[in-house]
C-alpha cells in the first residue's frame, strides 16, 4: 500500500536553533496531514494538522508546510527547546476516513 | 484533564496464551483505536471502533480481535500470542466522525511474548 515516510530517522539540533523535520508521502488521495510528537514513555500527542487545500499553517512555535507538487511536508520548530526532544511522526488521512497512516518517525535530540 | 488509560505498562506472556489489553477513555469519545508501534515502522493500525459494538479492521488485524461493549472501553485480544506480537501497543480515542484529526493516546503497553 501507499505509505507516509520521513526522510531522516534522527535529527540533532542546538538549543535555540530552528528545527526542520521532513516527511514524504505517496497517497495522492490524502486530504489531511498531521504531525504528532511522542516523548519518551508517553503516547503520541497531536501538534498540528493541515488540509490539502493549504500550503502553510502556523501554530505556537511550529509551522507546517505542504508541497503537493512533490508530495512533501515539513514541520518547522522555532527556537528549539530541550522539551522538544522527542520522536515526531507525520500522518495522513483521506477525507471521510477514520484512519491515520503514520510514517516511521524522526527522533529529535536537542543539544544544550 | 482528558485521559486514556491502559491496563498495564508492561506485560510478559508465553507463546499460545490468550492476552487481553484494556483501554479506557474518560472523554466520552465515539472513536477508539488500537495500534502497534515497532522501531522503524511507526504506528500501524490494528482495529478501530466508531461506536459501541462496532469494529473495523485496520491494516494489520491478523492474530487480533477486539471488543467494545461500553463506550469508554476498548479491548484488544490476542487469541494465541506469538513471539512476533512482541511490541508496544497504543490505544487512542477521538471524537465522533471523520473530521477530527486529533487522537488522544494512552501511554502504551509493552508486551513481550516469550
Amino acid at each position: 500500500g501507499e505509505s507516509v515516510g520521513l526522510h531522516l530517522p534522527t535529527l540533532s539540533v542546538q538549543e535555540g536553533d530552528n528545527s526542520i523535520i521532513n516527511c514524504a508521502y505517496s497517497n495522492s488521495a490524502s486530504d489531511y496531514f498531521i504531525w504528532y510528537k511522542q516523548e519518551s514513555g508517553k503516547g503520541p500527542q497531536f501538534i498540528i494538522d493541515i488540509r490539502s487545500n493549504m500550503d502553510k499553517r502556523q501554530g505556537q512555535r511550529v509551522t507546517v508546510l505542504l508541497n503537493k507538487t512533490v508530495k512533501h511536508l515539513s514541520l518547522q520548530i522555532a527556537a528549539t527547546q530541550p522539551g522538544d526532544s522527542a520522536v515526531y511522526f507525520c500522518a495522513e488521512k483521506e477525507v471521510d476516513d477514520y484512519k491515520l497512516s503514520f510514517g516511521a518517525g524522526t527522533t529529535v535530540t536537542v543539544r544544550a | 484533564d482528558v485521559k486514556v488509560t491502559q491496563s498495564s505498562r508492561y506485560l510478559v506472556k508465553r507463546t499460545g496464551e490468550k492476552v487481553f489489553l484494556e483501554c479506557v477513555q474518560d472523554m466520552d469519545h465515539e472513536n477508539m483505536f488500537w495500534y502497534r508501534q515497532d522501531p522503524g515502522l511507526g504506528l500501524r493500525l490494528i482495529y478501530f471502533s466508531y461506536d459501541v459494538k462496532m469494529k473495523e479492521k485496520g491494516d494489520i488485524p491478523e492474530g487480533y480481535s477486539v471488543s467494545r461493549e461500553k463506550k469508554e472501553r476498548f479491548s484488544l485480544i490476542l487469541e494465541s500470542a506469538s513471539t512476533n506480537q512482541t511490541s508496544m501497543y497504543l490505544c487512542a480515542s477521538s471524537s465522533a466522525g471523520t473530521g477530527n484529526n486529533e487522537q488522544f493516546f494512552g501511554p502504551g503497553t509493552r508486551l513481550t511474548v516469550l
